[in-house]
């Protein structure tokens, strides 16, 4: 059984704070990581794939960086913003090489203006 | 190019009857996932397709619930004989390989009363 967690589960900040926050998943037999973000009423939208140990991606206030070896991924918001409210969703691959997809339960961002 | 497509957006079915849930992956698209995502939960793993073969159904309830992907035409969600706890959002993903990124419909909310 595979388990992506991520936490917290919830998060309320204000309008120019930064945040960051976790997935974990099992560290062997890793192939990609996926992060995701899902708004109200929307589909979740891709926003990295993370696949070599030390990686870091970014896209404009939003960055991730990957730790393979101890199975740990932060996504991190610079100066957050309304607009950043969301879910923030991680995913890898199950361990029986199938290619399924498995998500954490995400966390919930709420930025007051 | 137009994105995963699911249909209907809202079912409603009583007891009993049968649910089927349309999903059209993006063109060029030959892997599918299915995903139910429960009140206060996140999306839980359901099945994995590929044209024409189920590679993983490991998430799928061992009654009831079948998919296919036929040569041509959308991939089915099927649910026979609902009850009130099928009662969800089901989402479905595309991808063009298997392990990269993977898009999402807006899902097909379905009622059972």
């Amino acid at each position: 059984i595979l388990n992506v967690e991520q936490s917290p589960q919830s998060l309320h900040v204000q309008e120019g704070d930064s945040t960051n926050f976790t997935c974990s998943f099992p560290s062997s037999n890793f192939y990609a990581l996926h992060w995701y973000r899902w708004e109200t009423a929307k589909s979740p939208e891709a926003l990295f794939v993370m696949t070599l140990n030390g990686d870091e991606k970014k896209k404009g206030r939003i960055s991730a960086t990957l730790n393979t070896k101890e199975g740990y991924s932060y996504l991190y918001i610079k100066g957050s913003q309304p607009e950043d409210s969301a879910t923030y969703l991680c995913a890898t691959y199950g361990s029986s090489n199938t290619g399924k997809l498995i998500f954490g339960q995400g966390t919930t961002l709420q930025v007051k203006p | 190019n137009a994105g995963v497509m699911q249909n209907p957006r809202h079912l409603v079915r009583r007891r009993g009857q049968e649910a089927r849930l349309r999903c059209s992956p993006m063109k060029g698209h030959s892997h599918v996932y299915w995903y139910r995502q429960l009140p206060e939960e996140g999306l839980k793993f359901m099945v994995y397709l590929q044209k024409e073969n189920i590679i993983d159904e490991s998430g799928m309830p061992k009654e009831r619930f079948s998919a296919e992907f036929p040569k041509e035409g959308p991939s089915i969600l099927r649910i026979q004989q609902v009850v009130r706890g099928d009662s969800a959002a089901y989402f479905c993903a595309s991808s063009p390989l298997e392990r990269v990124v993977a898009f999402f419909g807006q899902g097909t909310r379905l009622t059972v009363v």
